[in-house]
């Protein structure tokens, strides 16, 4: 009965390569959120959506594409993977009317080589 | 633009008192919360003030002084089992929470 769940845990791929990260959640939330940490451990917004809806899209490559099938999930697809690209990826969820209140999923270590 | 500061790293023997601070700027401030992150492990979501005072839930306390932009979490008794990162952050009228650069705490027997 996992709340938030991302597969894979552990990603290790190629400079060039196209890759995905799946989310999924299943606490009714209508807002879901992908995060990036880096190796300093700083954890950075890059989108939100809310209902299937693209909300936040902050100041992200543009290789990096969100997809919502519908609200309990949330994919995040990223071509021509870079060497900066390594991080770890956070997938979260909340209530819409509690943005503040968000469930982290166990993360995906994307380690580009 | 909004920012965040907090100590980079605390130290404490079990079963002491440590304060993690948190002073902020933001536009549109609605509330400030606190993140608990164990190595290798998912931020997990410990408290939330919107308005000035202390909040307590159990051995955690968090604190908030919107005049002074400022906040803190109070760990009490505590265990070696707390030692982890914490990060305070804010939420605006942007829908999306600012994350602060976290503090790294460390519990010594």
């Amino acid at each position: 009965d996992t709340a938030v769940s991302q597969t894979p845990k552990y990603l290790v791929t190629q400079m060039g390569n196209d890759k995905s990260i799946k989310c999924e959640q299943n606490l009714g939330h209508d807002t879901m959120y992908w995060y990036k940490q880096d190796s300093k451990k700083f954890l950075k917004i890059m989108f939100s959506y809310n209902n299937k809806e693209l909300i936040i899209n902050e100041t992200v490559p543009n290789r990096f594409s969100p997809k919502s099938p519908d609200k309990a999930h949330l994919n995040l697809h990223i071509n021509s993977l870079e060497l900066g690209d390594s991080a770890v990826y956070f997938c979260a969820s909340s209530q819409v009317k509690e943005p503040d209140t968000q469930y982290f999923g166990p993360g995906t270590r994307l380690t580009v080589l | 633009g909004q920012s965040l500061e907090q100590p980079s790293e605390v130290t404490a023997v079990e079963g002491a008192i440590v304060q993690i601070n948190c002073t902020y700027q933001t536009s549109g401030f609605y509330g400030l919360s606190w993140y608990q992150q164990h190595d290798g492990g998912a931020p997990t979501f410990l408290s939330y003030n919107a308005l000035d005072g202390l909040e307590e839930t159990g051995r955690f306390s968090s604190f908030l002084s919107r005049s002074d932009s400022y906040g803190y979490l109070l760990l009490q008794e505590l265990q070696m089992k707390d030692s982890a990162s914490y990060f305070c952050a804010v939420g605006g009228n942007t829908d999306k929470l600012i994350f602060g650069t976290g503090t790294r705490l460390q519990v010594f027997p």
